[in-house]
């Protein structure tokens, strides 16, 4: 089955505690990218990537750091996460650009 | 500054009318729009999308409308099911790297 995913789909943390949020996406596609959602701004795009070892910054990547070492996998890195990253946050790829973006099922996180 | 505009953030409408979503943009170097569906604890889903080129692409019951020169797109639901309750996001690209979303608009189609 054609899918994104994401992991951890749920999670609680504390400020300055570094963690990962993984993505991966089994269609080969070329086009990865990570946005973030909050009540009343809709979806804001943090990175994308073009492809392997390409990437590049969205409206609000501040805070935030992305690789891409492997077509399938682009994780969302936050160093030192603080209270402002509370949010949804969404992985997606495509084959070449923002046509046709395949969402993943969303990462709810809490920063304390 | 917002550059995607959803100025209504719902919509009520009846099984089997015409639902009308707007949005606007203020960038002219956007050139490719689409409109993704968003059910909740769900991502959201692509749904029809328009390159500026063109001033409508229909999908079945969906059909998407840009007009350029008042910088507006309308996504047309005909008819409307109780399925297509949902919240709708307008997006637009310049360059087909970058997305910007609109806020969304909720739509609740009732029987």
């Amino acid at each position: 089955e054609a899918q994104v995913t994401q992991n951890p789909r749920y999670l609680i943390t504390v400020t300055g505690k570094k963690l990962t949020v993984t993505c991966s996406q089994n269609m080969n596609h070329e086009y990865m990218s990570w946005y973030r959602q909050d009540p009343g701004l809709g979806l804001r795009q943090i990175y994308y990537s073009m492809n392997v070892e390409v990437t590049d910054k969205g409206d609000v990547p501040e805070g935030y750091k992305v690789s891409r070492k492997e077509k399938r996998n682009f994780p969302l890195i936050l160093e030192s996460p603080s209270p402002n990253q509370t949010s949804l946050y969404f992985c997606a790829s495509s084959w070449t650009g923002v046509e046709t973006q395949y969402f993943g099922p969303g990462t709810r996180l809490l920063v304390l | 500054d917002q550059q995607v505009k959803q100025n209504s953030p719902s919509l009520s409408v009846q099984e089997g009318r015409i639902s009308i979503l707007n949005c606007d943009y203020t960038n002219s170097m956007f050139d490719y729009f689409l409109w993704y569906k968003k059910y909740p604890a769900e991502g959201p889903t692509f749904l029809i999308s328009i390159s500026s080129i063109k001033d409508k692409n229909e999908d079945g019951r969906f059909t998407v409308f840009l007009n350029k020169s008042a910088k507006h797109l309308s996504l047309h639901i005909v008819p409307s099911q109780p399925g297509d309750s949902a919240v709708y996001f307008c997006a637009a690209s310049g360059g087909y790297s970058t997305l910007t979303f609109g806020k969304g608009t909720m739509l609740l189609v009732s029987p």
